[in-house]
């Protein structure tokens, strides 16, 4: 069975502080990986990795993803109170292996910034 | 440019009952997903639809079906409502084909069978 994991599943750290968030995957057909935030109920695009190797970077955020190991970081640094949020963590599996297709999410890390 | 938008909100059925719920992507998407959220399941991919067709579907039962029209918006319909179907109904929009485009998501629908 697919499966993605995410952790920590919470994190709770100072203004300032930089995280490393953690997901993990055994899947039988990888396309790519995905992050998403959410804050409140919908969640919203951070990044798409394909490649290993390849850091992703959004100000603040980056990503890398380990096809090898097969696993994938997201780090924030500096981090703010806005940052608070649930990181979700997806894997795109492609269908052509004949199972289920499409996104596979992990349970998410909860973030808290305090200040 | 408008958002993709989700009708209704809120919802509260009885068991067996059935409940469609609609998604209108952002202008130009032609790709609509729809994904349940639960505490205890977290996020999970129900189905996905491009061009009026189906292309990708996640593990759920067939009480869960939908269909895209050909202004691009969606509906999804879930039959014989069982508790276990409360949940966040999130639709998420994006321009081409292919779950990893990026993809826009909807306020969400909260479901509440009883």
């Amino acid at each position: 069975e697919d499966k993605v994991v995410q952790s920590p599943l919470s994190l709770v750290v100072h203004e300032g502080d930089t995280v490393t968030l953690n997901c993990s995957y055994e899947v039988t057909n990888f396309r790519s990986l995905l992050w998403y935030k959410q804050e409140k109920k919908a969640p919203t695009f951070l990044f798409m990795l394909t490649s290993s190797g390849i850091e992703k970077k959004s100000g603040r955020l980056s990503s890398i993803l380990d096809k090898k190991e097969l696993f994938s970081i997201l780090n924030i640094t500096a981090t703010q109170t806005g940052d608070s949020a649930i990181y979700l963590c997806a894997v795109d599996l492609d269908d052509s292996g004949g199972g289920a297709d499409g996104l596979t999410f992990g349970k998410g890390t909860h973030l808290i910034i305090q200040p | 440019k408008a958002g993709v938008t989700q009708t209704p909100r809120y919802l509260i059925k009885t068991r067996g009952q059935q409940v469609t719920l609609s998604c209108s992507p952002i202008s130009g998407h032609r790709s609509v997903s729809w994904y349940q959220q639960t505490p205890g399941q977290g996020l999970q991919f129900l189905f996905e639809y491009f061009s009026e067709t189906q292309r990708n579907k996640g593990n759920f039962p067939g009480r869960f079906s939908g269909r895209q029209f050909s202004n691009s918006r969606s509906e999804m319909n879930v039959s014989t409502l069982e508790l276990g179907d409360s949940a966040l109904y999130l639709c998420a929009s994006s321009r081409g084909q292919g779950l990893t485009d990026t993809q826009y998501f909807g306020p969400g629908t909260r479901l509440t069978v009883l």
